[in-house]
């Protein structure tokens, strides 16, 4: 157990909706990053949140689009959802960013699936 | 940009060693990462290798060569709990890790 909560943990969408994923990150810890895992890849960096700001962002479209609270949760918003964004979706928390060996606590993820 | 590549599958006896190789290319490297992915759980960190050479850790040890932009991770004693994937990941210039697709690891009786 990593400490970092996700919910849900399971969602079923329709192609068009909108989807927000939610992350309680691990106590100390003030950085959030997500991740979309499809079928059989590895994780792909969505964006991180530092102190509630954005610290970096991955190859995603501007549909996906995130959040940092003050108490260091995260939500995910995906607007329009497609096909192709049937995922795990993972959140990551860690201490501080821009450290060397600064290793990602992940929670269990949302499994999101769009028909 | 960065590019990681690790063999998609390997399969392995119990009790036996078992190296999963990874290789990357990045502009600017602040270590390298390996995670342990069981079906449908979290990946969970292994190691971090910033220098060259070998980081031991009970049955799991993890190598680097910076030069040659070469990691590989090698599991001892294999146990049937050790079927999993194993994430390579790269910290590059942004300290934000990139991983590779993973190796699925199946250890058979």
């Amino acid at each position: 157990e990593t400490g970092v909560t996700q919910s849900p943990t399971h969602l079923i969408k329709t192609r068009g909706q909108q989807v927000t994923l939610r992350c309680s990150s691990q106590s100390g810890h003030n950085t959030v990053s997500w991740y979309q895992q499809a079928l059989g890849q590895g994780p792909q960096f969505i964006f991180q949140y530092y102190r509630e700001e954005e610290n970096g962002r991955g190859n995603f479209p501007p549909r996906f689009s995130g959040l940092q609270f003050p108490n260091y949760s995260s939500e995910l918003n995906v607007n329009a959802l497609e096909l192709d964004d049937s995922a795990l979706y993972l959140c990551a928390s860690s201490l501080i960013p821009g450290q060397e060996n600064e290793k990602l606590f992940f929670g269990s993820g949302t499994q999101l699936s769009v028909l | 940009g960065q590019n990681i590549d690790q063999p998609t599958e390997m399969t392995a006896t119990e009790g036996a060693i078992v190296q999963i190789n990874c290789t990357y290319q990045t502009s600017g490297f602040n270590g390298l990462f390996w995670y342990q992915q069981h079906a449908g759980e979290a990946p969970t960190f292994l190691s971090y290798n910033v220098l060259d050479g070998l980081e031991e850790k009970g049955r799991f040890s993890s190598f680097l060569s910076r030069s040659k932009g070469y990691s590989y991770l090698l599991l001892k004693e294999l146990q049937m709990k050790d079927s999993a994937s194993y994430l390579c990941a790269v910290s590059g210039g942004s300290y934000i890790p990139t991983f590779g697709r993973g190796t699925s690891l199946i250890v058979h009786p």
